[in-house]
C-alpha cells in the first residue's frame, strides 16, 4: 500500500525559505521509473505543478519557479524534500506530494496548508 | 492563467453523460499521449481517474473514459451519479523544458 504524507511549517513569513518533507511508504525511490512530485493549490484555485525527482536523481522544475525551488531525496529515509526560497503571500497554498510514474501522479498525500504572512 | 483550458463548469442530471474538454497546444496535448485527469472533492486530495489519455487505474469506474483529438483532450463521464460531483483537472506533459502543465479545473455539478 502506497502512502505519502507532507510535513512542514503551517506559517512562514515573507522572504523566508519554506522546507517541506514528503515521507512515503509502500515503494522505493531506488526503483526504476519511480518518482515523487510536488504540486500546490492556492485556496479556491487550480493545481500547479512544481517539481519532480526520479529514482535516478533526475530533477525537473516548473520554469516559472525554477530559481526558487530545490528538490532532493533521501532514499534511505523514504523522504523527498522541497525547498522554496523567498516566500510571498501569493505562495499561500496547500502543498501536495505524489508518487509518480511517467506522465502521471497516481498516489497523493493529504496535502499541507502553508500560509505566508507576517 | 493555466496552460491548459477547461470550461469553468459543467452540469448534468443523474444517468446522463457529460464531457469535459481540455485544450492545449501542439507543444503539450497535441504532441504527447500523456494526458491525465484528476478528480478532487472539496477538502480532499486529487485522485487519478485517467492516465496516458485513455487508461483507467485499477478501481476507477468504467463510466470514466478519456480521449484526444488534436490539441484537445476530453474526459467523458457516463451514467452520472451524485458522487461524481467534484472538480476535475486535466494535466499534460509539455516537453523537457516546461515538463508538466495543469488545466484550470472544471466544476461538475450533478443536478
Amino acid at each position: 500500500q502506497i502512502t505519502l504524507k507532507e510535513s512542514g511549517p503551517t506559517l512562514v513569513k515573507p522572504t523566508q525559505t519554506l522546507t517541506l518533507t514528503c515521507t512515503f511508504s509502500g515503494f522505493s525511490l531506488s526503483t526504476s521509473g519511480v518518482g515523487v512530485g510536488w504540486i500546490r493549490q492556492p485556496p479556491g484555485k487550480a493545481l500547479e505543478w512544481l517539481a519532480l525527482i526520479y529514482w535516478d536523481d533526475d530533477k525537473r522544475y516548473s520554469p516559472s519557479l525554477k530559481s526558487r525551488l530545490t528538490i532532493t531525496k533521501d532514499t534511505s529515509k523514504n523522504q523527498v524534500v522541497l525547498t522554496m526560497t523567498n516566500m510571498d503571500p501569493v505562495d499561500t497554498a496547500t502543498y501536495y506530494c505524489a508518487h509518480r510514474r511517467r506522465g502521471y501522479s497516481d498516489y497523493w498525500g493529504q496535502g499541507t496548508l502553508v500560509t505566508v504572512s507576517s | 492563467q493555466s496552460a491548459l483550458t477547461q470550461p469553468a463548469s459543467v452540469s448534468g442530471s443523474p444517468g446522463q453523460s457529460i464531457t469535459i474538454s481540455c485544450t492545449g497546444t501542439s507543444s503539450d496535448v497535441g504532441s504527447y499521449n500523456l494526458v491525465s485527469w484528476y478528480q478532487q472533492h472539496p477538502g480532499k486530495a486529487p485522485k487519478l481517474m485517467i492516465y496516458e489519455g485513455s487508461k483507467r487505474p485499477s478501481g476507477v469506474s468504467n463510466r470514466f473514459s478519456g480521449s484526444k483529438s488534436g490539441n484537445t483532450a476530453s474526459l467523458t463521464i457516463s451514467g452520472l451519479q451524485a458522487e461524481d460531483e467534484a472538480d476535475y483537472y486535466c494535466c499534460s506533459y509539455a516537453g523537457s523544458s516546461t515538463f508538466e502543465v495543469f488545466g484550470g479545473g472544471t466544476k461538475l455539478t450533478v443536478l
